[in-house]
């Protein structure tokens, strides 16, 4: 079946750093999202993206690269607040079901 | 933004009793999600629906029933709760068409003692 990859799956970052989370798939994209998570907490989305092209949001921006069949979320100058969890999760196809990754565990510190 | 409720928010029951899950989207949107996650396994698909009276299996069916009653309304019962099914269970939906965003619920937290 279909497999989304997530790494690192723990990142310690000082407040301020840059940070980048991987995703993989193996098998075509029709649409990918980012959501973070605190412990226990609602899924809340970051990013959306109907295709492989670049999104933006704030200190967010989501990449691909759809020859590697992998993308990317760049978190810039990270805040103590950005801890928790962050997931991917990709579409294979407009009736197909979205296949998660185990996410990626960020913690920032001072 | 989409807005998807559940209720309870939190629900403690002894193993072989009923509980029912109640999920809620207010934005006309055809497909319905339940999950669960658990540490060690991220989030699992039970069932979805994609519309009133529709039901899918998902990859974890087994203990669970699903009912869409209406548009809006989906439903998650566990006719004799057992103490695997301790989960954080979430609701979702997502509009028909091409690669439409999904939006989750806050979460039922469900102990089985």
């Amino acid at each position: 079946g279909q497999q989304v990859q997530q790494s690192p799956a723990s990142l310690v970052l000082q407040e301020g750093e840059n940070a980048e989370l991987q995703c993989t798939y193996s098998t075509t994209l029709n649409s990918m999202q980012w959501f973070y998570q605190r412990p226990g907490g609602r899924l809340v989305s970051l990013l959306y993206s109907p295709s492989w092209a670049e999104q933006r949001g704030g200190r967010l921006t989501s990449s691909a690269a759809s020859n590697e069949s992998r993308s990317s979320l760049h978190i810039s100058s990270s805040q103590i607040t950005d801890s928790g969890t962050y997931l991917c999760a990709m579409r294979a196809s407009s009736f197909s079901k979205l296949v998660f990754g185990q996410g990626t565990s960020l913690s920032v510190v001072p | 933004e989409a807005a998807v409720t559940q209720s309870p928010r939190n629900k403690v029951t002894v193993t072989g009793g009923n509980v029912t899950l109640s999920c809620r989207q207010t934005n006309s949107h055809n497909y319905m999600y339940w999950y669960r996650q658990d540490t060690g396994h991220g989030l699992r698909l039970i069932h979805y629906s994609y519309g009133a009276g529709n039901l899918q299996i998902g990859d974890v069916p087994d203990g669970y029933k699903a009912t869409r009653t209406t548009q809006e309304d989906f439903f998650l019962l566990l006719e004799l709760a057992s103490p695997s099914q301790t989960s954080l269970y979430f609701c979702a939906s997502r509009d028909w068409g091409e690669g439409a965003e999904q939006f989750f619920g806050p979460g039922t937290r469900l102990t089985v003692l």
